[in-house]
């Protein structure tokens, strides 16, 4: 299975912080990667597909890029609706994990 | 819109089973895959496993083979999941998601929508 390692697990941040989260990959998955937003006890949310492109209705300042091993996602200033899991996921090939999550907390 | 509505919570004891359902609206239920992922309380994402609506043709993660089946009926837009030979570590969030692709030279893929969630809790 390929595993994928997200850092950082916990990050403390202010309103209007520009923030980066780390996926990492265990084998190359070219730029079959997705980004997820969850809050406690409702469905993930997509946020970005194809390692870099927006999904429609997703604020312009959530951006991703990367591919092969290494990925990031970043908040270029983060808003107090930010403050949430967000979860990678590859689809290189099944079964199609997910990193173990980057809980983004108010400073 | 797509969207996927599933069956309100359950509690069962050890060594039960249950079956959550997922009904789908808003789009051509056959011309998705249906995939299932589990959120134990306070940890991460978990799939489970993939329908193909189309035919019924199923896959699952590993860990899941012999425990887990999916099932889908197309006359009323609805995939299945049970779970069999409950645990106490299977108490968990599950949540059936619809696969979407991407047109193009490559084809990308990601989850959404997503049902609401169903609660499990297995409990003597």
């Amino acid at each position: 299975d390929i595993q994928l390692t997200q850092s950082p697990s916990f990050l403390s941040a202010s309103v209007g912080d520009r923030v980066t989260i780390t996926c990492r990959a265990s084998q190359g998955i070219s730029r079959y990667l997705a980004w997820y937003q969850q809050k406690p006890g409702k469905a993930p949310k997509v946020l970005i597909y194809a390692a870099s492109t927006l999904e429609g209705g997703v604020p312009s300042r959530f951006s991703g890029s990367g591919s092969g091993t290494e990925f990031t996602l970043t908040i270029s200033s983060l808003q107090p609706e930010d403050f949430a899991t967000y979860y990678c996921q590859q689809f290189n090939d099944y079964p199609y994990t997910f990193g173990q999550g980057t809980k983004l907390e108010i400073k | 819109q797509a969207q996927l509505v599933q069956s309100g919570a359950e509690v069962k004891k050890p060594g039960a089973s249950v079956k959550v359902s997922c009904k789908a609206s808003g789009y051509s239920f056959t011309d998705y895959y249906i995939h299932w992922v589990r959120q134990a309380p306070g940890q991460g994402l978990e799939w489970m496993g993939r329908i193909n609506p189309h035919n019924g043709g199923a896959n699952s993660a590993q860990k899941f083979q012999g425990r887990v089946t999916m099932t889908r009926d197309t006359s009323i837009t609805t995939a299945y999941m049970e779970v069999s030979s409950l645990r106490s570590d299977d108490t968990a969030l599950y949540f059936c998601a619809r696969e979407n692709l991407s047109g193009g030279e490559r084809t990308y893929h990601w989850f959404d929508p997503w049902g609401q969630g169903t609660l499990v809790t297995v409990s003597s």
